[in-house]
């Protein structure tokens, strides 16, 4: 069994970047794919980036995804950042015995 | 265009059986690789996958709850059921169902908010 770790909340100002961080417990980052949910209050979730470092056609390119290896984590970094991105964001991953986990979630506040 | 859409009751009472029915268009449940999980968030927490079902039947679920969920699909009405014995307040939670193409929940419901209660 595994977890992802997420920090609870980020803040930043509009046109600069952020990165948001999920951390596997156990078990490699690099062994399945990590997937990026947006959600905004009173909606379902939406992919943002998935297969780690893809992007769904109508998300636009400030948004990208990566893994660490050393520190066996992965990334979502969004730049250029604007008031519309202000929302929570899930990372998600899976694995044989665990099945589907999704990270705590992080509130992303733009100043 | 696919869709999704979550109905059942929005009250429960503890210890009842809560079923839930996810009823979708725009996909075949029946084509290789397709999949409809079940997810549910508290109010105020984190997503949680709870189940899912394969175009050919296979079934998973989540390790902490497998003895309380079950789940099964009608192709032909376009249909998946939930259901989640022995309800609690801490199952208090918007469920949403979700279409897996291939390696991620690309179509949600807009989700359904069950509380229990008595």
């Amino acid at each position: 069994n595994f977890m992802l770790t997420q920090p609870h909340s980020v803040s930043e100002s509009p046109g600069k970047t952020v990165i948001i961080s999920c951390t596997r417990s156990s078990g490699s980052i690099a062994s399945n794919y990590v997937q990026w949910y947006q959600q905004r209050p009173g909606s379902a979730p939406t992919v943002v980036v998935y297969d780690t470092n893809q992007r769904p056609s109508g998300v636009p390119d400030r948004f990208s995804g990566s893994i660490d290896s050393s520190s066996n984590s992965a990334s979502l970094t969004i730049s250029g950042l604007k008031t519309e991105d202000e929302a929570d964001y899930y990372c998600q991953s899976y694995d044989s015995s665990t099945s589907w986990v999704f990270g705590g979630g992080t509130k992303l506040t733009v100043l | 265009q696919v869709t999704l859409r979550e109905s059942g009751p929005a009250l429960v009472k503890p210890t009842q059986t809560l079923t839930l029915t996810c009823t979708f268009s725009g996909f075949l449940l029946s084509r290789s690789g397709m999949s409809v999980n079940w997810i549910r968030q508290p109010p105020g927490k984190a997503l949680e996958w709870l189940a899912r079902i394969d175009w050919d039947y296979d079934k998973f679920y989540s390790t902490s709850l497998k003895t309380r969920l079950t789940i099964s699909k009608d192709t032909s009405k376009n249909q998946v059921v939930l259901t989640m014995t022995r309800m609690d307040p801490v199952d208090t939670a918007t469920y949403y169902c979700a279409r897996m193409g291939t390696t991620y929940f690309d179509y949600w419901g807009q989700g359904t908010l069950v509380t229990v209660s008595s």
